[in-house]
């Protein structure tokens, strides 16, 4: 079965500090692996990674996808409380139209 | 920036009541889905939509759930016979091609009663 495991659940830090947080998967047919910010409703598009070791970056967050080890991290740099949300990955089920399994997500708590 | 629009935000429904949820994907998008999510629980997909047909459907989408594009920008989810366990934010979604970033709507909360 198709599975995607996000690490850690939960996290609060205070602001100014950096996180790290986890997603590996097991997916059939494995082509792209997606980030997104959930705050208050839908979730909002960070990333979309496909290829191993290539950084992508967007401000104070990056992301980086290993294929050969199966998980991707997604890192927030110098945290503002505006970054408190629900940090969700999610990767498509390659064989079909775009299916997206998500992820648990972590709820990244930031404190002033 | 372009958005997927859902409507309602909110609704309250009894137990075996229908509903209807309704979404304007982004106009030149192709692919369109519903995703539910059950309050702190993970976002489950339901049904993919593609060329006027369903291309793909989930266990949880049942004979209870129906989808539609009945003209060329909206495109609703039917639940006919409402459950409770149904309560859930329903999300709808498209994306220009498969397997790409999608665009989520603002979701609709439903609450069975």
């Amino acid at each position: 079965e198709d599975k995607v495991v996000q690490s850690p659940l939960s996290l609060v830090v205070h602001e100014g500090d950096t996180v790290t947080l986890n997603c590996s998967y097991e997916v059939t047919n494995f082509r792209s692996l997606l980030w997104y910010k959930q705050e208050k409703k839908a979730p909002t598009f960070l990333f979309m990674l496909t290829s191993s070791g290539i950084e992508k970056k967007s401000g104070r967050l990056s992301s980086i996808l290993d294929k050969k080890e199966l998980f991707s991290i997604l890192n927030i740099t110098a945290t503002q409380t505006g970054d408190s949300a629900i940090y969700l990955c999610a990767v498509p089920r390659g064989s079909t139209l775009g299916r997206l399994y998500f992820g648990r997500g972590t709820q990244l708590t930031v404190w002033p | 920036e372009p958005e997927v629009t859902q409507t309602p935000s909110h609704q309250v429904t009894q137990m075996g009541q229908e509903v209807i949820l309704r979404c304007v994907p982004i106009s030149n998008h192709l692919y369109f889905y519903w995703y539910r999510q059950i309050l702190g629980q993970k976002v489950e997909f339901l049904v993919s939509f593609y060329n006027n047909e369903i291309s793909e459907k989930s266990e949880i989408f049942d004979d209870q759930f129906s989808v539609e594009r009945p003209d060329g920008s909206n495109f609703t989810l039917k639940i006919r016979s409402t459950k409770l366990e149904d309560s859930a934010m329903y999300f709808c979604a498209s994306t220009p091609l498969p397997n790409y970033g999608y665009t989520f709507g603002s979701g609709t909360r439903l609450t069975v009663v």
